[in-house]
């Protein structure tokens, strides 16, 4: 079973729309979860941390289900700049992160 | 601010020639320096991680090697390239007070031929 699992896409989505990612991770000893964002061709980029508490960066949200070891990102609004491949990352131990393979966005006019 | 530096950006190799990536970080001292590889469609494969100079940490037994002569530059060798190697290498740097955010180089793609 992979560390982190994520649904490959494509999501096509027209643009306006709310769109949602899912993550799982196997290893319950994880710590820290994080979305990176990759364009393609291009080097990833940290979106945003997930708290336990769940966090909010204007029309992004991520959640963290820790007991379902399940974490989310729901895209509000989306624009055509925002179709890129969206990487579910973990931090399991020491100073090393686990990558999921990412969801492919691709919105559309 | 923090800038980090690939070089070269893109470089095709015949099987069995040496390799050398460079990476280096400005802005910071002391950070944790990664190397990843992506083959085409896949996700983030971690090779090596330093947290200081001449400190380096193996993740995937292979041959490829790296090295971190300098607090802020990270090297990424091979003697005898193989074409699996192939693929888009990114390094990464992470504060040591921050150490799960990761901030990535723009990498560099590897075609081995």
């Amino acid at each position: 079973r992979k560390e982190v699992e994520q649904d490959p896409g494509p999501f096509n989505v027209p643009e306006g729309a709310t769109v949602a990612f899912n993550c799982t991770y196997s290893n319950s000893a994880s710590q820290s979860f994080f979305w990176y964002r990759q364009d393609c061709r291009k080097e990833p980029k940290l979106l945003m941390s997930v708290y336990s508490s769940g966090n909010e960066d204007g029309r992004f949200t991520a959640q963290l289900n820790r007991a379902s070891q399940y974490i989310s990102l729901l895209i509000r609004d989306s624009k055509l700049s925002d179709s890129a491949t969206y990487l579910c990352v973990v931090a399991i131990y020491g100073n090393k992160l686990v990558f999921g393979a990412g969801t492919i966005l691709r919105v559309k006019s | 601010s923090q800038t980090i530096h690939q070089w070269p950006a893109t470089l095709v190799q015949p099987v069995g020639s040496p390799l050398s990536l460079e990476c280096t970080v400005e802005g910071t001292s002391n950070p944790n320096l990664y190397w990843y590889r992506q083959a085409a469609g896949r996700g983030l494969q971690l090779l090596f991680y330093s947290v200081g100079i001449g400190q380096i940490s193996s993740e995937v037994p292979q041959n490829l090697s790296a090295s971190r002569p300098q607090d802020r530059q990270f090297i990424l060798s091979s003697k005898k390239l193989l074409l699996s190697d192939s693929g888009f290498y990114l390094c990464a740097w992470t504060a040591t007070s921050r150490a799960y955010e990761q901030y990535f180089g723009p990498g560099t793609r590897l075609t081995v031929t």
